[in-house]
């Protein structure tokens, strides 16, 4: 596609549901990563994946958070058990190299109530 | 780990004036990027600069990696540069991940 797609825009759960969020990266751009933006904590770095590579998983910040990419495309990151300080942007970027520019997606604003 | 200070943390402009924001870093670093938020969140790069000066229309910006620390250079600013201005580093020990300091806030009045 034109541009990195995330979806949903925005998704409302209620705390202790699972969540999936799904990102689909430029085409053709092999590294992608899962950035967290949150009020108190800023912009933060969650997980990198790189071809075919084992992820760089050292931002995630429980063990309740994953994800993974298949086919060196699609990505997903999955919250368990959602608790309110998961409220948060998310926000996928793909980049044509590993290093590179990164393009940011629009985000999915997850509210946990 | 690496530290990313930037400063101002706000700014209020007249539209016209010009501006200059700053990135410190604490630590060496592979490359620098600078991101635009705009109003709606969106997340646009400006600059891939890890050292050196580039200009791209009214904005430039230059990093000195030897002093870490890089500038943003708006000229002539316009209603439509109000936003979030992020500095982001890959620090030299990372797999690649952008570390982000915490922005400056700028608005522009007409």
């Amino acid at each position: 596609g034109a541009g990195v797609s995330q979806s949903p825009s925005n998704k409302v759960t209620e705390k202790g549901k699972d969540v999936e969020l799904r990102c689909d990266p430029i085409s053709g751009h092999t590294a992608l990563y899962w950035y967290r933006q949150s009020l108190g904590q800023g912009l933060e770095f969650l997980i990198y994946f790189q071809g075919n590579s084992a992820p760089d998983k050292s931002g995630l910040p429980s063990d309740r958070f994953s994800a993974e990419r298949t086919g060196g495309s699609v990505s997903t990151l999955t919250i368990q058990r959602t608790q309110q300080e998961d409220s948060a942007v998310y926000l996928c970027a793909s980049s044509p190299l590993a290093g590179g520019i990164q393009y940011f997606g629009a985000g999915t604003r997850l509210s946990v109530l | 780990g690496i530290q990313v200070e930037q400063s101002p943390p706000d700014l209020i402009l007249q539209e016209g004036a010009n501006s200059t924001l700053r990135c410190n870093f604490s630590d060496s670093v592979n490359n620098l990027q600078w991101f635009h938020q705009n109003p709606w969140g969106q997340l646009i790069n400006l600059f891939y600069i890890p050292s050196g000066t580039k200009q791209n229309g009214r904005l430039s910006a230059t990093t000195v990696a030897t002093e870490r620390y890089s500038l943003l250079y708006i000229s002539s600013s316009q209603t439509t540069d109000s936003g979030v201005y992020f500095c982001a580093v890959e620090p030299r020990d990372s797999s690649y991940k952008l570390i982000f300091g915490s922005g400056t806030r700028l608005l522009v009045r007409p």
